[in-house]
């Protein structure tokens, strides 16, 4: 039981390119979270999806988009990195966003830098 | 929206005190109050979290308290060993029974020998 994963692990790129950030759980839970880490500022919700088929914005999805491929994948996509999205992204999950199934899980992270 | 401050940013204890984190929050709505753990290089795990019709929960070493009323809940750690060196962040549940979590910015818990 892996819980959460997410790959890459690191990342580099350069100003206008593109990348997908992939997260897997194998908990069975219906919703996912993608959340931005900077230092000083904490977890920040980009985008989650709370059910599968459906997605919604939290409080900084510019920049981001997001798709749940099924109940398992839920990924994150920048069209065009900007050096502002430099910062540590976290995939969680939960059971559900009802008590008491909102215990969220978190993945290991994935540190991008955009030069 | 909700805001969440956290106090102190940093914290420094010896081995075998106690080490007390407080935050506050701005929504009254707000029901849910988890705290995670975040250790160098890893993802937040939560340690405790507590629901606002309950006043304290306690788990061997730590605790939480909640006062609705002052909008404040504050996470207790007894006894503190070296491995409970890490960044703590509270959090709370905006919107009701299907809110977000609105994180504090952190503190970092510092144990020495």
């Amino acid at each position: 039981n892996a819980g959460v994963t997410q790959t890459p692990k690191f990342q580099v790129l350069k100003t206008g390119q593109s990348m997908t950030l992939q997260c897997a759980q194998d908990m069975n839970h219906n919703s996912m979270y993608w959340y931005r880490q900077d230092p000083g500022m904490g977890l920040r919700l980009i985008y989650y999806s709370a059910s599968e088929g459906t997605t919604d914005k939290g409080e900084v999805p510019n920049g981001y988009n997001v798709s749940r491929l099924n109940k398992r994948e839920f990924s994150l996509r920048l069209e065009s990195a900007a050096p502002s999205q430099t910062s540590v992204y976290f995939c969680a999950s939960s059971h559900g966003r009802d008590y008491p199934s909102y215990e969220q899980y978190f993945g290991p992270g994935t540190r991008l830098t955009v030069t | 929206g909700e805001n969440v401050e956290q106090h102190p940013s940093t914290l420094s204890v010896q081995e075998g005190d106690s080490a007390v984190i407080k935050c506050t929050y701005s929504d009254s709505a707000s029901n849910y109050f988890p705290w995670y753990k975040q250790e160098l290089g890893k993802g937040p795990q939560l340690i405790i979290d507590i629901r606002s019709n309950v006043g304290e929960k306690k788990d061997q070493r730590i605790a939480v308290t909640l006062n609705k009323t002052a909008k404040h809940f504050s996470l207790h750690i007894t006894e503190t060993q070296p491995e409970d060196s890490a960044v703590y962040f509270c959090a709370a549940m905006t919107g009701g029974s299907q809110g977000n979590l609105i994180f504090g910015k952190g503190t970092k818990l510092s144990v020495k020998p």
